[in-house]
């Protein structure tokens, strides 16, 4: 069974402190990993997709990297406006319906 | 683009009662889901259309629940007889598909469900 675990459930961190977010998965067979972002009461945000171990995403204070097991969602020097909850979620080869399987979410909290 | 539409944004009701939601997904856009997510949770795949036949459905979906997505335009799911586990956040979220695969999810802002 499809499934995925991101670590840790919680990060607080002072404004311009980097830090790292993963995310563990087992598909059968990795169609697209894709990263998320969720503001409190509002629908989960389109950040990257990933293909191919070795990619590599950019945009703005965030990377995204992808191995064969995990990826990462690299936040340099964060900003209070990067506080929210962010979800990894993949597409495996299991059925061609494009549906998305989540993990439980890393939530984030940058202090000024 | 006008985005995924959802509604209404908030929805309480009694147990017992029953519910509907509307999801209008982005026009072009030929796939539709329904995830449900609770607090401190991911959100968890309940079904998905391809234009209007209704494809997959997720063992979470019980016999209360039914979708439906006519003429392959907006899509409602309903909640027959609620009870207080169905509390939760109702996301919808469309794509297209493509020749090389599938685009993206994008998400509407949901519809949080209260049953009391």
């Amino acid at each position: 069974e499809d499934q995925v675990t991101q670590s840790p459930e919680a990060l607080r961190l002072q404004e311009g402190e980097s830090s790292s977010l993963n995310c563990s998965y087992t598909v059968s067979g990795l169609r697209g990993l894709f990263w998320y972002r969720q503001d409190p009461g509002k629908g989960p945000e389109f950040l990257f997709t990933l293909y191919s171990a070795g990619e590599e995403k950019e945009k703005e204070r965030l990377k995204a990297t992808l191995t064969k097991k995990e990826s990462f969602l690299h936040i340099t020097a964060p900003k209070p406006e990067d506080s929210a909850t962010y979800l990894c979620a993949v597409h495996s080869y299991s059925g061609n319906t494009g549906k998305l399987i989540f993990g439980q979410g890393t939530t984030l909290q940058v202090k000024p | 683009d006008t985005g995924v539409s959802q509604d209404p944004r908030h929805k309480i009701t009694k147990r017992g009662q029953n519910v509907t939601f509307r999801c209008d997904p982005i026009s072009e856009h030929n796939r539709l889901y329904w995830y449900r997510q609770t607090l401190g949770q991911g959100p968890e795949f309940l079904t998905y259309f391809q234009n209007e036949a209704q494809l997959e459905k997720s063992r979470l979906l019980s016999d209360r629940f039914s979708a439906e997505r006519p003429k392959g335009s907006f899509s409602t799911l309903e909640i027959q007889r609620t009870e207080q586990g169905d509390s939760a956040m109702y996301l919808c979220a469309s794509s297209l598909l493509l020749v090389g695969g599938n685009s993206p999810l994008h998400f509407g802002n949901g519809t949080r469900l209260t049953v009391t």
